[in-house]
């Protein structure tokens, strides 16, 4: 069993549609949960980084975070063509040196 | 964010010859840099980590010897592969950290021939 276990999809939705991603992971160690975003060919951007439990928010996008189920999730409101792209749930253990684990990513379309 | 730049973005090179890529935090101190490997719709893939001023820690399944890392100073990086060969060609990504959040380069295109 992987340790980060995500879809890769592709998910194709409509323009304007609420988009959600998640991830499940099964090393209760870790505590820190990222999501980046990867455009074909290019380096991942860092979108959204948080270490607790609950929901957090930044514009048009929402991590939530379930660490009793194992469970991590990226919504994103109002998807724009623009959002196209693949989205990378990432984690790891406290501790500066840990490693980031990774899930595979999701392709993602958003259809104008 | 912060800023990781790479160069070069792309770089053909052939069989037998070393190439140098280069990773440089624009805009803080990393004293951790990543190095990753990615192959078409898969993952990123941990090559090694390297801390200024000492030595890369690999991964499993990573030879120290064809992947060159230097860490030299608080914001720059390089990875030398040595001696490439067509099954190295991938797209090579380099990552900073800065306190807990990690940035990546935009990465480098290496097709070995």
């Amino acid at each position: 069993q992987k340790e980060v276990e995500q879809d890769p999809g592709p998910l194709s939705v409509p323009e304007g549609a609420i988009v959600s991603l998640n991830c499940t992971y099964s090393n209760s160690a870790f505590q820190y949960f990222m999501w980046y975003r990867q455009y074909s060919r290019k380096g991942p951007e860092l979108l959204m980084y948080t270490y607790s439990s609950g929901n957090k928010e930044d514009g048009r996008f929402t991590a939530q975070v379930d660490k009793s189920s194992k469970y991590i999730s990226l919504f994103i409101r109002d998807s724009q063509p623009s959002d196209s792209a693949t989205y990378l749930c990432a984690m790891r253990r406290p501790g500066g040196y840990q490693k980031v684990t990774f899930g595979i990513g999701t392709k993602l379309q958003v259809i104008p | 964010g912060a800023v990781v730049s790479q160069h070069p973005s792309r770089v053909i090179c052939k069989s037998g010859t070393s190439v140098k890529i280069e990773c440089r935090s624009l805009d803080f101190q990393a004293t951790t840099m990543f190095w990753y490997r990615q192959f078409p719709k898969q993952s990123l893939m941990l090559m090694a980590t390297s801390n200024e001023g000492s030595k890369a820690t690999y991964e499993q399944g990573v030879e120290k010897d064809k992947f060159l890392i230097n860490h030299a100073s608080l914001t720059l990086s390089t990875l030398t592969v040595t001696s490439a060969h067509p099954e190295d060609s991938s797209f090579y990504i380099c990552s900073a950290r800065e306190d807990t959040e990690q940035y990546f380069g935009p990465g480098t295109r290496l097709t070995v021939t």
